[in-house]
């Protein structure tokens, strides 16, 4: 069974400061996809990013990157500068091709930044 | 993703009445998939869909709850004799292929009942 999780409930930095999310997957699958969703107040679903299982390139775009790590299971999303925009509840999620075609979704972090 | 619409954004409901969600996917695309946020929690898999065909209800509530997606027309989530816990926010995503990575999502219908 497939499993993420998103250790950090709440997070709280002030403006500028650096903050990482923490994401950890389970599955035996050697195929998968990972996504990060961002929820703002307003409640939709924003899609950040989504990364395959072969793909260990780090990514970055903008003010945003992600650090994939198959040896330890783990998708941890990095915001350079925080903003005050950038609060929000932000999601990590598992796509396996071998189960059914749903995402399994942590229970998400919620970012809080300070002026 | 503005390509997957859903309406209404909002409904209250009293205990014990309907609630229809509906959920126009991007064009040409004929995989539909259903999930539920409850409040202060992730997202939950409820139901998967192609055109006219129910592949996975396996996250779906046995009672009350049902799922459609017609040749014509939107997919359609029927709540039947709401009560409060069934208050959540609902998302719908679409696909073209039937392999749900590319995951956007519609912005949700938040159902209330009071």
């Amino acid at each position: 069974a497939q499993k993420v999780t998103q250790a950090q409930t709440e997070i709280s930095v002030v403006e500028k400061e650096d903050v990482t999310l923490d994401c950890v997957y389970e599955t035996r699958d050697t195929t998968y996809y990972l996504f990060w969703y961002k929820q703002p107040p307003s409640g939709e679903l924003v899609f950040l990013i989504r990364r395959n299982s072969f793909d260990e390139q780090n990514e970055i775009s903008g003010r945003y990157s992600w650090n994939f790590q198959k040896s330890t299971s783990s998708f941890n999303f990095t915001i350079t500068a925080s903003q005050v925009v950038d609060s929000a509840v932000y999601f990590c999620a598992l796509y396996l091709r071998s189960s059914a075609r749903q995402l399994t979704f942590g229970s998400g972090t919620q970012l809080t930044v300070l002026p | 993703n503005a390509g997957v619409m859903q309406n209404p954004r909002h409904l209250v409901r009293r205990r014990g009445q309907e609630a229809r969600l509906r959920c126009s996917p991007v064009k040409g695309h004929s995989h539909v998939y259903w999930y539920r946020q409850l409040p202060e929690e992730g997202l939950k898999f409820m139901v998967y869909l192609q055109k006219e065909n129910i592949i996975d209800e396996s996250g779906m509530p046995k009672e009350r709850f049902s799922a459609e997606f017609p040749k014509e027309g939107p997919s359609i989530l029927r709540i039947q004799q709401v009560v409060r816990g069934d208050s959540a926010a609902y998302f719908c995503a679409s696909s073209a292929t039937g392999e749900n990575t590319e995951a956007f999502f519609g912005q949700g219908t938040r159902l209330t009942v009071v």
